[in-house]
């Protein structure tokens, strides 16, 4: 069966120093993938959406960006966190072909003080 | 783009009665209709789905309806549990560019009253 992991679970850091968040999935090959934030007690934003390694589509623009070194890897960064970065990441999967259901991994509590 | 509109944002209902969540979405071509469950700090979990060519699909004591026609579509929970308090998430998505381009609706905070 499919397996999504995200690390870390929780992370604070500065206004203005870097970031890296982690997603992986097990147990598809080709999968679409996807990073959405979630700001406390509101709705999923779309950040990004990837279809193939090195594909990445930005749905905002924001000092956020997106790579996929590999198929089943998705990472996010940002060079300088803003305050306004604070929020829940969520990576999400689907089948790649014909795939309509998206599923989440546990998700990144970042908190940028 | 896609808009879909969520009703209600929150939800009190006592333990045993039903729970009815409602959504209407504005793409005709949207054709798939998934419905996420999120407790307190844990992520988003389908429950339900249902596709533009059914107009009901019941899972036990969940249920989902969809009007084409009005382009809305219901989530229903009978017999409620305290378990079932937690935020509800309607979504409207369509296949576009190759990747399935979901939109979310604005969530419903259900509490279940004991």
């Amino acid at each position: 069966s499919q397996t999504i992991h995200q690390w870390p679970a929780t992370l604070v850091q500065p206004v203005g120093s870097p970031l890296s968040l982690e997603c992986t999935v097990e147990g598809t090959s080709n999968p679409n993938l996807y990073w959405y934030r979630q700001a406390a007690g509101r709705g999923l934003q779309l950040l990004f959406y990837s279809v193939g390694i090195g594909q990445i589509s930005s749905e905002v623009p924001q000092n956020l960006s997106a790579s996929r070194p590999q198929d089943r890897q998705f990472i996010l960064s940002s060079k300088k966190l803003l305050l306004s970065d604070s929020g829940f990441y969520l990576c999400a999967w689907s089948e790649g072909a014909l795939g309509d259901t998206q599923y989440f991994g546990p998700g990144t509590r970042l908190t940028v003080l | 783009g896609e808009n879909v509109e969520q009703h209600p944002s929150t939800l009190s209902v006592q333990e045993g009665d039903s729970a009815v969540i409602k959504c209407t979405y504005s793409d005709s071509a949207s054709n798939y209709f998934p419905w996420y469950k999120q407790e307190l700090g844990k992520r988003p979990q389908l429950i339900i789905d249902i596709r533009s060519n059914v107009g009901e699909k019941k899972d036990q004591r969940i249920a989902v309806t969809l009007n084409k026609t009005a382009k809305h579509f219901s989530l229903h929970i009978t017999e409620t549990q305290p378990e079932d308090s937690a935020v509800y998430f309607c979504a409207a998505s369509k296949r576009s560019g190759g990747y399935q381009k979901v939109t979310f609706g604005t969530g419903t905070k259900l509490q279940v009253i004991p």
